[in-house]
């Protein structure tokens, strides 16, 4: 069973508002990653890691940052949000070795920007 | 481009046999995996080929024909909870996955 955690679940903000979303995961996994998914559409990554230190930007990372300070935690912020930023947000992780495509999935965060 | 193509929707019934295609163009390869994701919720890994061929695992078969850039998942003995979205993801020459939007099976009684 994956455990990885995602918070807050569901979250409604105004316009301009920064914003971080925590992703923690307890497997030890090196690699973790940030999609973006809106309904009935494809998985978009937004950011991803390989390591402490190491962060990567995905093919839709305009407008927010990350952090891997940690093996375990993997935040990621919206220093403004706006409506267009309105989805649903899936952290995932997975083992090491660059064949490895079996991703542990948190529950997502939706966000609502008004 | 790369881009993976599935049918936005399918439908079957409960018992019955369903197969779900997805075709891919992608920058190298290095696997193809599909992803089950129940409303509402994440995906969660069901099968990886990167050899053609067919691999079972239960209910659930995938195939791959990497010649014809092909895959499809066979489910039988459709059971209700089946009826999630599929999503088939190849794994390019950057060992970075790539996404198809899914396709949402309804099972009908």
């Amino acid at each position: 069973e994956a455990d990885i955690y995602q918070t807050p679940r569901y979250l409604v903000i105004g316009t301009g508002k920064k914003i971080t979303l925590e992703c923690s995961q307890t497997m030890g996994h090196d690699k973790m990653y940030w999609y973006q998914q809106d309904p009935g559409m494809e998985l978009h990554l937004i950011h991803y890691s390989y390591g402490v230190n190491s962060t990567e930007k995905g093919d839709l990372s305009s407008e927010s940052t990350v952090s891997r300070i940690r093996t375990e935690h993997f935040p990621l912020t919206l220093e403004s949000a706006r409506p267009s930023h309105t989805s649903q947000y899936l952290c995932a992780s997975s083992e090491s070795g660059r064949e490895t495509g079996e991703l542990f999935f948190g529950e997502g965060s939706r966000l609502t920007v008004l | 481009g790369q881009n993976i193509d599935q049918p936005t929707e399918m439908t079957a019934t409960e018992g019955a046999i369903v197969q779900i295609n997805c075709t891919y163009q992608t920058s190298g390869f290095n696997g193809l995996f599909w992803y089950q994701q129940h409303a509402g919720e994440a995906p969660t890994f069901l099968s990886y080929n990167v050899l053609d061929g067919l691999e079972e695992k239960g209910r659930f078969s995938s195939f791959l024909s990497r010649s014809k850039g092909y895959s499809y998942l066979l489910l039988k003995e459709l059971q209700m909870k089946d009826s999630a979205s599929y999503l088939c993801a190849v794994m390019d020459s950057n060992y970075q996955l790539i996404w198809g939007a899914g396709t949402k099976l309804i099972i009908k009684p």
